[in-house]
């Protein structure tokens, strides 16, 4: 099964600094790229998801940027602070019945 | 809010013992999945379901099996443990995109 393939596995910023994960897909027949974020002891919970036809979403420090050229997707988390320490995962609709096609995650840690 | 409950935290359990998983969603979602979630390999689907009685095998259900009777409800069996079963295994819900997780179980097999 086509796959989601996510960079980096680990990520250390320091407090303030910007958060980028990426995430590239190997076809464009999909239409639903959310991200999760899974704190420690937690299951994972949706965080922002995206559609290809809008190039950028952005929920407060939280952005989605989409490249459907590129077949790239990519979380950038703006003035990270240690609370946005957590496993995020990028994902992809699977094309039926509601299953997603996920990356392997990257863990974040922000350092204060 | 929608919840999703599972039936233990943690749980430890020998080589060789069946073992039942137990999730509860009250949203009334169709849809349900189980996944097992290891360092460095992601969230792998073991099995999904999208009515009662309906299943549907995911990516790694060898040594797995699901029992969905009611809606709001999904089991994970394993039938015989083993050691390489070790894992945290998460629950999951969705009548749309998003999917709603459990807090998860983690299993140790011994």
């Amino acid at each position: 099964q086509q796959q989601v393939k996510q960079s980096p596995q680990s990520l250390i910023v320091q407090k303030g600094g910007i958060s980028i994960i990426n995430c590239a897909y190997e076809n464009t027949a999909f239409d639903y790229f959310p991200w999760y974020q899974q704190f420690p002891g937690k299951g994972p919970a949706l965080l922002i998801a995206i559609r290809p036809d809008v190039s950028e979403k952005k929920e407060g420090r939280f952005t989605i940027s989409f490249n459907k050229s590129a077949k790239q997707f990519s979380l950038h988390i703006m003035d990270s602070q240690p609370g946005d320490s957590a496993t995020y995962f990028c994902a992809r609709d699977a094309g039926n019945n509601r299953k997603l096609i996920w990356g392997l995650g990257t863990s974040l840690a922000v350092n204060p | 809010d929608v919840k999703v409950t599972q039936s233990s935290r943690y749980l430890v359990k020998r080589t060789g013992e069946k073992v039942f998983l137990e999730c509860v969603q009250d949203m009334d979602h169709e849809n349900m999945f189980w996944y097992r979630q290891d360092p460095g390999l992601g969230l792998r689907l073991i099995y999904f379901s999208y009515d009662v009685k309906m299943k549907e095998k995911g990516d790694i259900p060898e040594g797995y099996s699901v029992s969905r009777e009611k809606k709001e409800r999904f089991s994970l069996i394993l039938e015989s443990a083993s050691t390489n079963q070790t894992s945290m295994y998460l629950c999951a819900s969705t009548s749309s995109r998003e999917q709603f997780f459990g807090p998860g179980t983690r299993l140790t097999v011994l």
